[in-house]
Parts: C-alpha cells; sequence; structure tokens
C-alpha cells in the first residue's frame, strides 16, 4: 500500500523568507511524487511532479521540490514566500508502472501555509 | 479553467436523500477519478474509471456509486445520506500518462 505523511498541520512564515513544506511516502518501487496546491473554493492545482531524474525539481509560481530517496522525502521549498502562497499544499503518491486504469493519487492530509506580511 | 467540468458547485440536501454529482473530464481523458474531501479525513480516494469500466476502489461506502458514460463523463450517486457525508467531492480525470487535472469540486451539505 502507498501512503503520505504531511507531519504539519500548519506552517507560518514571514513575507520574504524562504518556506519548507514537509512530506514523506510509502510506496513500493520509485516513486511518483506530486504537489498541488488548493485555494479557498477551488479545486487542486498542479504545481509539480517528480518522475525520474534530477532530485530538485522546479515547478510552478516558483515552487521546487527536492526528492531524498534514502530519507523517503519530496520537501516542497521557495527560496522568498509571497503572502498569496498562503494555501493548503498536499502531497501526492503513486506507485510506478501502474496499469492506465489504476493510477489513482494518495494524498497527504495536507499543510495550511500561512504567509504574513 | 481547468478543462474538468463539475456540477453543481453547491448541494444542500436532506439526511436519506440521493443525490448525482457530475463530471466532465477534460477533452481526450480516458481516467476518471473521484475524491472526497472532508475537514477530518483529507482527499480520500473513492473510485476510479477507465473508458467506461471501473478500474479501482478506494474507500467507498455501499450507499456510493459511480458509472462512466459513453461520451465518457462520469456521475457519482450517493444514497441514503448522511450528515457525514457532507463533504467536498472531486473528479480528476487523466489522459493515462502523469497528468492529473482536477475539479473544483462539488460542495455537498447534508442536513
Amino acid at each position: 500500500a502507498q501512503s503520505v505523511a504531511q507531519p504539519e498541520d500548519q506552517v507560518n512564515v514571514a513575507e520574504g523568507n524562504p518556506l519548507t513544506v514537509k512530506c514523506t511516502y510509502s510506496v513500493s518501487g520509485n516513486p511518483y511524487l506530486f504537489w498541488y496546491v488548493q485555494y479557498p473554493n477551488r479545486g487542486l492545482q498542479f504545481l509539480l511532479k517528480y518522475i525520474t531524474g534530477d532530485n530538485l525539481v522546479k515547478g510552478s509560481y516558483g515552487f521546487e521540490a527536492e526528492f531524498n530517496k534514502s530519507q523517503t522525502s519530496f520537501h516542497l521549498k521557495k527560496p522568498s514566500a509571497l503572502v498569496s502562497d498562503s494555501a493548503l499544499y498536499f502531497c501526492a503518491v503513486r506507485a510506478p508502472y501502474l496499469d492506465t486504469g489504476r493510477r489513482a493519487l494518495t494524498f497527504g492530509s495536507g499543510t495550511r501555509l500561512q504567509v504574513q506580511p | 479553467d481547468s478543462g474538468v467540468t463539475q456540477t453543481p458547485k453547491h448541494l444542500i440536501t436532506a439526511t436519506g436523500q440521493r443525490v448525482t454529482l457530475r463530471c466532465s473530464p477534460r477533452s481526450g481523458d480516458l481516467s476518471v477519478y473521484w475524491y472526497q474531501q472532508s475537514l477530518d479525513q483529507g482527499l480520500q480516494f473513492l473510485i476510479q474509471y477507465y473508458n467506461g469500466e471501473e478500474r479501482a476502489k478506494g474507500n467507498i461506502l455501499e450507499r456510493f456509486s459511480a458509472q462512466q458514460f459513453p461520451d465518457l463523463h462520469s456521475e457519482l450517486n450517493l444514497s441514503s445520506l448522511e450528515l457525514g457525508d457532507s463533504a467536498l467531492y472531486f473528479c480528476a480525470s487523466s489522459e493515462g500518462t502523469d497528468g492529473y487535472t482536477f475539479g473544483s469540486g462539488t460542495r455537498l451539505t447534508v442536513v
């Protein structure tokens, strides 16, 4: 079975400071990892994904994530936070090499990011 | 606009009732996934259809069912509704590689 843990319910950071939102995963084989963001009363928006290749993945809105296989982590980062980054962030995982029809993502519980002006 | 359309956006209904949520996937996407987002349980995978066939089941209650039609739109049917079924229900579609596009969700309130 696959699972994702987001250990922090909320992360508070001042605008202009770097931010990190933590994610660890458990899956058989090499993981496919994703980050999504949810703004109030909106759906989930894709930020970035790791499938293979460089451990540092760059995504939308200046976000990046670092894949660490030995620590089974995929932390989301941004060098300088903006107030507009305040939202709910979800990490997700799925196992590789699944049938096309069986590729559901498993999500973490979400981390609320609050960026203070 | 993500390309995945969910209707209705909001639904208020009474306990014991039945509702149908609709999802139109992005053009060309064959897979449709249904998720439930509640305050205390995060995003839970319910069920997945691929080109009209059920392919995977998650934590879906027996009171809930779904189907995908020949035009690839999908419907999630929720019956004998309970207060605890109040949640945001998301649909996502995928073209079969590694892109998942989510709709804006249907907020169900059971009173």
